[in-house]
């Protein structure tokens, strides 16, 4: 299948700093991804959906002044956490789809990020 | 709206039996479902998918799901588990005339324990 990288895989900062994830698409062109959050013993819960050379589309609930999204290319979309807050603490998932009605959608290893 | 349900939190086997991990989905329209495995700390692996066709899917590692329109069900089975099984599996639907959501919406997860 598909592969999905995700930079970096572990992240600890400190509160009130900004933290970069990165999502890249090593073998094919993702027209869309998608930032997941996932907290632990819990399912995947999507934050939003980043589509290449326009705006992202939040889901209900989700800041989109704290969490910056941009997808600049066919093969990265970034998730920037702004300002990071303890409770911003999750794993943090991005996935990639080629497009098409049938996509599979292939995830990326996940991020971790730990705000102390 | 679309939604998936997994009613096990965990399913016990022991190694070399069958195993079967239950999902059930509701969706406006037709689905697309899917099965997703996460080891801990890591992103999520791709199954298998049903898109249409035979109601029987083969996916990777020895693991089919059968889908059961009547039953809105999606279980996935394997005729002899092993302990490397043992692992979270998340089913997933896409409503298929949703043209505008391309996201996947997650049950809860199953968390499979293989006993050698």
């Amino acid at each position: 299948g598909a592969v999905v990288s995700q930079h970096p895989s572990r992240v600890i900062c400190k509160s009130g700093t900004s933290v970069k994830i990165e999502c890249r698409s090593l073998d094919f062109q993702a027209t869309t991804m998608f930032w997941y959050r996932q907290f632990p013993k819990q399912s995947l819960m999507l934050m939003a959906t980043s589509n290449e050379g326009s705006k992202a589309t939040y889901e209900q609930g989700v800041e989109k002044d704290k969490f910056l999204i941009n997808h600049a290319s066919l093969t990265l979309s970034t998730l920037t956490v702004t300002s990071a807050h303890p409770e911003d603490s999750s794993f943090y998932i991005c996935s990639a789809g080629a497009g098409g009605a049938q996509e599979t959608q292939y995830f990326g290893p996940g991020t971790r990020l730990l705000v102390l | 709206a679309q939604s998936v349900a997994q009613p096990e939190d965990q399913v016990n086997v022991a190694e070399g039996n069958p195993l079967t991990v239950k999902c059930t989905y509701s969706v406006s329209g037709n689905p697309y479902l899917f099965w997703y495995v996460q080891y801990p700390n890591r992103g999520l692996q791709f199954l298998l998918k049903y898109i249409t066709g035979d109601n029987l899917v083969k996916g990777s590692y020895g693991f089919e799901a059968e889908f059961n329109k009547s039953q809105t069900s999606f279980h996935l089975k394997k005729p002899s588990a092993l302990v490397s099984d043992s692992a979270l599996y998340f089913c997933a639907v896409r409503d298929m005339g949703s043209t505008g959501r391309r996201a996947l919406t997650f049950g809860s997860g199953t968390r499979l324990q293989v006993q050698p």
